[in-house]
């Protein structure tokens, strides 16, 4: 089976610019989740979506905003690029939206490397 | 607030030698652990994770982690390190009964030499 597949790969944004950045999760992962990680760093949680509900958001400004499809895929929004922006960006995926007693794996795609010049 | 911590920001050791990367806590209900590895200019692979049952959990590429409840640590170590295995490496927390979010570490870089 695929993995969780992000688009695009590379991508170069001046600032003031709005950017779109895809995933398709596993097959039969509900839920998906979007990560910022600037160089040196560990990634920073940003959103989290569920049954195409945002089911979580981390300290990041109103310039993000994502959504969830019917077919689970998911879309990460940042308008208005500043240069602090520049970063991986990473989706993750994983079969429920709560960590339970089976626990709930958290599988992570490539990543979208943004640079804003 | 809970939050990870990896005391290491960069650990060097000889091929064939053993490793231990540190990874420290801190919440007082029952975490949710994770180890992932980073190659440059790739995604997050998960090595292991601990949910609860065993405290010593076996992952791949011959990595292995061992809960501490008493410590608040969650140790990966590795008998036998091979120079593929130069990375970064993080820990990762999801809280219990969170959305699950996951708090990670800063990361430690894990140099081999030959």
């Amino acid at each position: 089976d695929a993995g969780v597949t992000q688009s695009p790969t590379h991508l170069i944004k001046t600032r003031g610019q709005h950017v779109t950045l895809r995933c398709s999760p596993i097959s039969g992962h509900k839920s998906v989740s979007w990560y910022q990680q600037v160089l040196g760093q560990g990634p920073q949680f940003i959103f989290q979506y569920y049954e195409k509900e945002e089911r979580g958001r981390g300290n990041f400004p109103d310039r993000f905003s994502a959504r969830q499809f019917p077919n689970y895929s998911s879309e990460l929004n940042v308008n208005a690029l500043l240069l602090g922006d520049s970063a991986l960006y990473l989706c993750a995926s994983s079969p429920r939206v709560r960590t339970g007693a089976f626990g709930n794996t958290i599988y992570f795609g490539e990543g979208s490397w943004l640079t804003v010049v | 607030a809970q939050s990870v911590t990896q005391p290491d920001i960069h650990i060097t050791v000889s091929e064939g030698a053993s490793l231990e990367l540190r990874c420290n806590y801190s919440y007082g209900a029952t975490p949710y652990l994770f180890w992932y590895v980073q190659s440059p200019g790739q995604g997050l692979q998960l090595l292991l994770k601990y949910f609860s049952g065993d405290t010593l959990v076996q992952g791949i590429k011959g990595f292995e982690a061992e809960f501490k409840r008493s410590q608040s640590s969650f140790n990966l170590r590795k008998p036998s390190v091979h120079w593929s295995d130069a990375a970064e490496y993080f820990c990762a927390v999801v809280i219990s009964g969170n959305t699950g979010k996951l708090i990670f570490g800063q990361g430690t870089t894990l140099q081999v030499k030959p």
